[in-house]
């Protein structure tokens, strides 16, 4: 079935460092995808997403690009802020219907 | 504003008890989900309806049940035979449709703890 591997967290960066956060996927066919952001006690909201090869999603400073050759979807930013520090899914769209399928989550510390 | 609301916020419930929780959304979405959150762990689907009086289960379905009678209405249900069911429970809703690129939104979760 389908599947989605991010890195495993905690990444801890300093305020203004570069950020990557990996993730690769499983699919048949041709998925979307997304990245969602969890800050503390809260649900899930929509960062970026990208529906086919070679899209960019991009949000707030956050860009991900959908690499098919490589089953990719790495989230980057070039400068964090500490007001980043939350969890990051990423998850992709199934075809046959529009369950989304999520990684485990990434959680970002950012110190000032 | 459009949105979708999940209530109770957090929820105690004692073992054995059955326990609703609603989601409501007035974004005229047909699709509508029911996800789970364990800390520290990704989001596992339970139940999801794509049209009013139809859902299906998803991966995790054993314990709960739902219902689809208004199409802005999802509430789930978590029986007594939900072995651990203490975690944070997501509601979503998407339009439905044969494109890939729908975006699914997401409620503020609510939490129920079996004490």
């Amino acid at each position: 079935g389908d599947s989605v591997t991010q890195m495993e967290g905690p990444v801890t960066l300093s305020e203004e460092a570069f950020l990557t956060i990996n993730c690769t996927y499983t699919a048949t066919g041709y998925p979307s995808l997304f990245w969602y952001v969890q800050y503390p006690g809260e649900g899930l909201q929509l960062l970026l997403k990208a529906t086919k090869a070679d899209d960019k999603g991009s949000n707030k400073g956050f860009e991900a690009t959908y690499r098919k050759e490589t089953t990719s979807f790495h989230l980057e930013k070039g400068s964090v802020q500490v007001s980043d520090s939350a969890v990051y899914f990423c998850a992709l769209s199934d075809q046959s219907f529009q369950k989304l399928v999520f990684g485990t989550g990434t959680r970002l510390l950012v110190s000032p | 504003d459009g949105g979708i609301t999940q209530s109770p916020k957090y929820l105690f419930r004692k073992e054995g008890q059955n326990v609703t929780l609603s989601c409501e959304q007035n974004l005229n979405h047909d699709a509508m989900y029911w996800y789970r959150q364990d800390p520290g762990q990704g989001l596992r689907l339970i139940y999801y309806s794509q049209i009013v009086n139809d859902f299906q289960k998803g991966d995790i379905a054993e314990g709960y049940s739902v219902s689809r009678e208004k199409k802005e209405s999802f509430p789930l249900t978590v029986t007594s035979a939900q072995k651990n069911p203490t975690a944070f429970y997501l509601c979503a809703s998407s339009l439905t449709g044969q494109f890939s690129g729908n975006t699914i939104y997401f409620g503020e979760g609510s939490w129920l703890t079996v004490v």
